[in-house]
Formats: C-alpha cells, structure tokens, sequence
C-alpha cells in the first residue's frame, strides 16, 4: 500500500493566524488524495477531496475559503486553514486512494489558542 | 447516500475471549465495506475490505469480518482477544460508482477494551 506522510504532527497557533498541513505520497503517485478531520473522541468526517491539477471538491458544510485545499504535484497535497479559530481545533487527517482502497496519514493535531 | 451505524461505542471483552464489534450499513448502490484501526494519535490502519469478492473477509491481526447482504451487516470478529488489540476500531463504507475515487463514509467508532 501507499505510504503516507503529514507535517508537522502537532500545531499550536493563535487566534486568526493561519496554519498550513502538508499532506505527502511516499510511494505512489496520487490523482486523489482526501482530506479528513477528527474532533476528540469523535468519528472522522470528509471535508474535501483534492484531485491533482484542478480544484478540491469540498462537502458540504465545508467553507472551502476557509479550508484552502491545493493539490500541485502527484506527491503533495497541502490544506490551509485560514483566519484559525478555537472550534478549529482538532485531528486533521488525509488519506491516498490508490483504487478501492485508501490509506491514511498520521494525522495532525491543530490547536487553537 | 451512505451511512455506518456502529453498535456500542465501547465494548470491553476479556484476554482470549472472542471479540464482535458490530457494524450495519445504508447504501444506494453495491458497498465497498471496510474496518480500520486506529491507535491513540494516529492515523488509521487498514484491517480488511470487502470488495464484492467473498462474504468472508480475512484481515490482518487475525480479524476476520462477514458481509451479510439481507441484514445490511458487515461485523467484525476475533476470536481471541489480545491486550494489544485494545484501540478504535472504525466501520467505513464506500459507494461503488462507475468510477473515479470516492471519500469514505465512517462509523462512530467502537472502543475496544481488553481486560486482563
């Protein structure tokens, strides 16, 4: 399978900075990578898809002024938050889809001050 | 649409007892079901899949899950437990479209518990 990276593992900001998430493909070229987040003790919900080349597809309810998504190369996507916020604080996680299946990063704490 | 209903957010079983963690499933179209694993501060660990194959899904760890189409059911089973095994465990399903990839849809989640 697919090996994944995100940087950093852990990011304290403040209020109305903005933070940004790399999300790297080790090993496989990905037209698709997905961006998921976790809040404590809670399921992961999707927020968007980033296809390689062309704009991310949020979900709905996804301000995606707000969560800038860029997918430049086959090995990099990166997520921005914006203007960061304390309800902003959470388990940020991307995944690869190498066909069927999809594997995960090893996600990125974001607190915000 | 897809959902996951996961039953029991926690369930705690004994060292060498058979661990079941339930998982039901809503889809408009054939599922791509999965369960993965994930361990305080990380990401997720693929178990196994269920890709329209076999009913009986072999995983890793010694997991092994059952997809049952009339009860809309793809629970997962272990049939002696390990301390190790005590983590998150995640039921996902996937709508299998013409094409393309699609994000997963997950479950709440079940805690599993691992009594000594």
């Amino acid at each position: 399978g697919a090996v994944v990276s995100q940087h950093p593992s852990r990011v304290i900001c403040k209020s109305g900075t903005s933070v940004k998430i790399e999300c790297r493909s080790l090993d496989f070229q990905a037209t698709t990578m997905f961006w998921y987040r976790q809040f404590p003790k809670q399921s992961l919900m999707l927020m968007a898809t980033s296809n390689e080349g062309s704009k991310a597809t949020y979900e709905q309810g996804v301000e995606k002024d707000k969560f800038l998504i860029n997918h430049a190369s086959l090995t990099l996507s990166t997520l921005t938050v914006t203007s960061a916020h304390p309800e902003d604080s959470s388990f940020y996680i991307c995944s690869v889809a190498t066909g069927i299946e999809q594997f995960f990063g090893p996600g990125t704490r974001l607190t915000v001050l | 649409a897809q959902s996951v209903t996961q039953l029991g957010s926690h369930v705690s079983v004994s060292e060498g007892a058979l661990v079941l963690l339930r998982c039901n499933y809503s889809s408009s179209v054939p599922p791509y079901l999965f369960w993965y694993v994930q361990y305080p501060n990380q990401g997720l660990q693929l178990l196994l899949k269920y890709t329209s194959a076999a009913t009986l899904v072999k995983g890793i760890n010694g997991f092994e899950a059952e997809f049952k189409k009339s009860e809309t059911s793809f629970h997962l089973t272990k049939p002696s437990a390990h301390m190790s095994d005590a983590a998150e465990y995640f039921c996902a399903v996937r709508g299998k479209w013409g094409g393309g990839a699609d994000g997963l849809t997950f479950g709440k989640g079940t805690h599993l518990i691992i009594q000594p």
